[in-house]
């Protein structure tokens, strides 16, 4: 059965860390990996990785794929209190126009 | 560009009522639409996808319903509400042959 997993399922730290949130999944014909950020509200896209070793960066946040190792890892550098949110990691088979979410990593940032 | 809306945004109805949520997009043609739902402090259950006007796969057998009567506009509905129906519910589209999935604003919805 296709799975993503997630950890930590949370984490607390202080404005200016650094936080590493890991995604693995099993899947059967991956097609790619999804990284959105949910505050109290609907989840908002922040990257799709295809490609092993690519970074994808945008501000402050970053994001690679290991297809060989299945794991992706989402990193947030100098956290703000406005990064605080649900990160979902979602992964796509070929042929079935479906996502497969883990259940989250709640980030917590305080001043 | 394109959006999706959904409404209405926070509901409160009594078990056994009937249910009809809506969902429509715009700024594209012949997307992907899903219904998801998400209980507190949970993950997205994927309860419905479409991939065409009539067509319907329901991933989660319960006493939902989904409708796509137009090519951008898709219903969630229910003939009697239960307790266990409550939770926030997603409407998203992408584009046709899937790949990144886009989420409407949520429809928060309370059964008492």
């Amino acid at each position: 059965e296709d799975k993503v997993v997630q950890s930590p399922l949370s984490l607390v730290v202080h404005e200016g860390d650094t936080v590493t949130l890991n995604c693995s999944y099993e899947v059967t014909n991956f097609r790619s990996l999804l990284w959105y950020k949910q505050e109290k509200k609907a989840p908002t896209f922040l990257f799709m990785l295809t490609s092993s070793g690519i970074e994808k960066k945008s501000g402050r946040l970053s994001s690679i794929l290991d297809k060989k190792e299945l794991f992706s890892i989402l990193n947030i550098t100098a956290t703000q209190t406005g990064d605080s949110a649900v990160y979902l990691c979602a992964v796509e088979p070929y042929n079935t126009d479906k996502l497969i979410f883990g259940t989250g990593t709640r980030l917590q940032v305080f001043p | 560009s394109q959006t999706i809306h959904q409404w209405p945004a926070t509901l409160v109805q009594p078990v056994g009522s009937p249910l009809s949520l809506e969902c429509t997009v715009e700024g594209t043609s012949n997307p992907n639409l899903y219904w998801y739902r998400q209980a507190a402090g949970r993950g997205l259950q994927l309860l419905f996808y479409s991939v065409g006007i009539g067509q319907i796969s329901s991933e989660v057998p319960q006493n939902l319903s989904a409708s796509r009567p137009q090519d951008r506009q898709f219903i969630l509905s229910s003939k009697k509400l239960l307790l266990s129906d409550s939770g926030f519910y997603l409407c998203a589209w992408s584009l046709a042959g899937g790949g990144t999935q886009y989420f409407g604003p949520g429809t928060r919805l309370l059964v008492l």
